[in-house]
């Protein structure tokens, strides 16, 4: 079982807000990095530190944190939002800083 | 622009090894921790090694005694030699780069900023 946990698995209607979590004891001290994977394709960053957008990642995505739960938010679901997407971050022994992703959660916009 | 590709990938009987190769352009290959992070048919991503730009490696307690990463900057290259293969490593091997940043509170953040496509790699008989 992974260090960080996600739901399998969420659905958001069309330009509605959807908000996607992930928990773990390290979130406490550490940030969380997110990943949206189409199928076939490789991961993509989407957001990094406490809420980072690498150029070309929309606006509607942000990200945020409390406790212990990271959070990745999309404003306004679109149609290619639809994919898989993971968070990142130090596992439990502390020694590694990108040493666990959470299960996944899969989005689906209806 | 940066690209990472990945090769070597392939079918290989149980206990036997194979070396995944990873070549960077488009940054400073030199400057940059990489990583080898896979992906099982179906599952989500597992972190797999890392490798720092002194040499330093890192694995989980998965991996650890059976694969073994390490790079060649002067070829810009990446590689994963995996011993020992089991049913279980079956899975797209992705090569990638973290980067890093240092937030106003003196957090150093790490994130996978940039992924190859990946190679599979099939542990069979």
């Amino acid at each position: 079982s992974s260090e960080l946990t996600q739901d399998p698995a969420v659905s958001v209607a069309l330009g509605q807000t959807v908000r996607i979590t992930c928990q773990g004891d390290s979130l406490r001290s550490y940030y969380a990095s997110w990943y949206q994977q189409k199928p076939g394709q490789a991961p993509v960053l989407v957001i990094y530190g406490k809420n980072n957008r690498p150029s070309g990642i929309p606006d509607r995505f942000s990200g945020s944190s409390s406790g212990n739960t990271a959070s990745l938010t999309i404003t306004g679901a679109q149609a290619e939002d639809e994919a898989d997407y993971y968070c990142n971050s130090r596992d439990s022994s502390g020694n590694h800083p990108w040493g666990v992703f959470g299960g996944g959660t899969k989005l689906t916009v209806l | 622009e940066v690209q990472l590709v990945e090769s070597g990938g392939g079918l290989v009987q149980p206990g036997g090894s194979l070396r995944l190769s990873c070549a960077a352009s488009g940054f400073t290959f030199s400057s940059y921790d990489m990583h080898w992070v896979r992906q099982a048919t179906g599952k989500g991503l597992e972190w797999v090694s890392a490798i720092g730009t002194a040499g330093d490696t890192y694995y989980p307690g998965s991996v650890k005694g059976r694969f073994t990463i390490s790079r060649e900057n002067a070829k810009n290259s990446l590689y994963l030699q995996m011993n020992s293969l089991r049913a279980g490593d079956t899975a797209v091997y992705y090569c990638a780069r973290t980067s890093r940043m240092i937030t106003f509170g003196g957090v150093i953040v790490y994130y996978f900023d940039y992924w190859g496509q990946g190679t599979l790699v099939t542990v069979s008989s």
